[in-house]
Order: C-alpha cells, then sequence, then structure tokens
C-alpha cells in the first residue's frame, strides 16, 4: 500500500534558524516519484520539486535543499535561514509509475510558522 | 489568465442546494483532477480526467459529479450535501495524467455545507 507519513504537524521557528521538515513514504512500487508542495495562507499548492527513484542525488535550490534516501524510505526538506515568507503549510506526496492516472498521495503536512 | 483558476472562491451552502464549481486551466494542459481538503486530514484525489475522459473515481458519493466539457474546463456540480462535506476543493492540471507529471493547483474554493 501506499503512504505518506509527515509527523511533524506543526513547526515554530524564528528566522534565520535551519529548519528541516520530514518525510517518510512507503510503496511497493519499483519506480515512483516524490513531490514537495508549498501551500501559503492563500490556498492553491505550489509545487517545489520532484524526485524520480533512481535519482538519489540530493538537490538544492537557493535555501531550499531535499535529502532523498532510498534506504530508509524518507524524502526530507531544509530550508535555511528560514524567512517569514516560508511560513505555509508543506506537503509532501508520493506517485507511482503503476498509477496511469498520476494518483498522488500525499501526507498529512506540516505547518511551518516563521516568526520574525 | 495564466494558472489555474477556481470559482468561486467561497461557497456557503444549505443540504438541499444544488451549487457548481468551476475550474479553468490556461496551461495547455491535457489532464485535471479534483481534491478535497478537510480539517486534518490528507488531501484526498476525488475525480481524474485525461482528454476529457474520466479515468478515476476515487470511491467519491454520487452527490458530487463531475464534467469535463474540454480539456480546459472542469467542474463539480454537487447537490444534497453533508455538513461533513465542507472543506477546500482544489483543481489542478497537469501536461499527462502519468505520475511523472507535476500538477499544477488553483486557489481553491473553500465550501461551507449549513
Amino acid at each position: 500500500a501506499q503512504k505518506v507519513t509527515q509527523a511533524q504537524t506543526e513547526i515554530s521557528v524564528v528566522e534565520k534558524e535551519d529548519v528541516t521538515l520530514d518525510c517518510v513514504y512507503e510503496t511497493r512500487d519499483t519506480t515512483y516519484y516524490l513531490f514537495w508542495y508549498k501551500q501559503p495562507p492563500s490556498g492553491e499548492l505550489v509545487f517545489l520539486i520532484r524526485r524520480n527513484s533512481f535519482d538519489e542525488q540530493n538537490e538544492i535550490s537557493g535555501r531550499y535543499s531535499w535529502n532523498f534516501q532510498k534506504s530508509t524510505s524518507s524524502f526530507n526538506f531544509t530550508i535555511t535561514a528560514s524567512q517569514v515568507v516560508d511560513s505555509a503549510v508543506y506537503f509532501c506526496a508520493l506517485s507511482e509509475a503503476a498509477s496511469n492516472t498520476g494518483k498522488l498521495i500525499f501526507g498529512q503536512g506540516t505547518t511551518l510558522q516563521v516568526k520574525p | 489568465e495564466t494558472g489555474v483558476t477556481q470559482t468561486p472562491r467561497h461557497l456557503v451552502m444549505g443540504m438541499t442546494n444544488k451549487k457548481s464549481l468551476k475550474c479553468e486551466q490556461h496551461l495547455g494542459h491535457n489532464a485535471m483532477y479534483w481534491y478535497k481538503q478537510s480539517a486534518k486530514k490528507p488531501l484526498e484525489l476525488m475525480f481524474v480526467y485525461s482528454l476529457e475522459e474520466r479515468v478515476e473515481n476515487n470511491s467519491v458519493p454520487s452527490r458530487f459529479s463531475p464534467e469535463c466539457p474540454n480539456s480546459s474546463h472542469l467542474f463539480l456540480h454537487l447537490h444534497t450535501l453533508q455538513p461533513e462535506d465542507s472543506a477546500l476543493y482544489l483543481c489542478a492540471s497537469s501536461h499527462g495524467q502519468g505520475g511523472y507529471n507535476e500538477q499544477f493547483f488553483g486557489p481553491g474554493t473553500r465550501l461551507t455545507v449549513l
């Protein structure tokens, strides 16, 4: 069965602190895709990154970085030097190649509050 | 306009009303999705349309009726809803329906059923 777990419901940090959002997934498929989305107060989910199961290279984009480890089925997201504008709900999601409908399985989301 | 738009942004309806949610994508995509986001629950996929054909109905009650007249528009017709149907309804689109394709989301319709 497919499942995505984001154990951290809420995280609060002070601006400029680094913060890591955890994501653990379960799948039986050997080919799958992992995503992170950001949901600001306005409501729409904003796509941040996609990784496929064959590419375990970590990725950095500005203050954002992602650590994909198949051995622990984790796809963690780190924000360096957090800013107030980073305050949002962050979702990790899984899509399996075997699903021909593009179905995304979402985690519960982690609410990040960055205080000035 | 760009991206994915949804109207209305907020909707309050009684259990006996009939209303429709509208979604429009301006990205040239050919797959569209409806998701439900309730408090304290993960986003739940409701329906998937690809090239205007419904390819997934995720065990959604019949009081929710989707319609996809063309690849740019998606509707969700609502009738005799229950208070537990109150939620944020999000529309998304993607270039192709495969799992590889990232989905682009609209801002959602906040639905309250009285």
